[in-house]
């Protein structure tokens, strides 16, 4: 089935660590891909977002994230995490073959200590 | 935020009763979205909207209607309330579909208990 998948639902991360949450999606077709942040008690904001061209996208707040058309994934990365990144964050997908509909992951909690 | 309105924030209701969440827009944006957010599912489409009474199921429609009668109102409907629908319901907008714009705009989410 048509998914999109997120492997780490809650993460807990010091100030200054890396960040890598995974994201993995089985549409086929032409794929456009999202990372959305919540805050807590905030609406969804895009983080980031790929549409074409270079894998390697670059966001907001020094996120960035690499689309690898072979490994179906879309990770997002930050070298170094700060306590304001506290927040659940989500990977979407919108595909030719499902005709453009946003879809989400499960969503992957991040609590940075500071 | 801006341009996207969800009412009610927040409204407890009773099961079997009737309940209507209202979306309004000030961007003129053609598309239109209902999702659920729950813990471990994330958000999952409920409804959408491509025009003016123009409407399609999402992945989780059972028990949901909907209606677009202006362009800038999509509510959505609960027949009859079941503590399931107990969530956090956020809508959503864009300009021309998703594939060339960058992303949706989220309104704040309305917040239903159904008791």
């Amino acid at each position: 089935a048509q998914s999109v998948s997120q492997h780490n639902h809650h993460v807990i991360l010091s100030e200054a660590a890396s960040l890598e949450l995974g994201c993995n999606y089985s549409y086929g077709g032409t794929v456009n891909l999202f990372w959305y942040v919540q805050y807590p008690g905030q609406h969804l904001q895009l983080l980031l977002k790929y549409f074409s061209g270079d894998p390697l996208v670059k966001g907001i707040k020094g996120f960035e994230a690499e689309f690898i058309k072979s490994k179906f994934s879309f990770n997002l990365r930050k070298p170094s995490v700060q306590w304001s990144d506290t927040a659940e964050y989500f990977c979407a997908v919108t595909s030719s073959s499902n005709t453009g509909k946003l879809i989400f992951g499960q969503g992957t909690t991040l609590q940075v200590k500071p | 935020d801006a341009g996207i309105t969800q009412s009610p924030r927040h409204k407890v209701t009773e099961t079997g009763t009737p309940v209507t969440l209202r979306c309004h827009q000030t961007e003129n944006h053609r598309y239109m979205y209902w999702y659920r957010q729950d813990p471990g599912h994330g958000l999952r489409l409920i409804h959408y909207s491509y025009g003016v009474k123009d409407t399609d199921k999402g992945e989780v429609s059972d028990g949901y209607s909907v209606s677009r009668s202006k362009t800038e109102d999509f509510l959505l409907t609960l027949e009859s309330a079941t503590s399931s629908q107990t969530s956090v319901y956020f809508c959503a907008i864009s300009e021309s579909g998703d594939r060339r714009v960058g992303g949706y705009t989220f309104g704040s989410g309305t917040r239903l208990t159904v008791v």
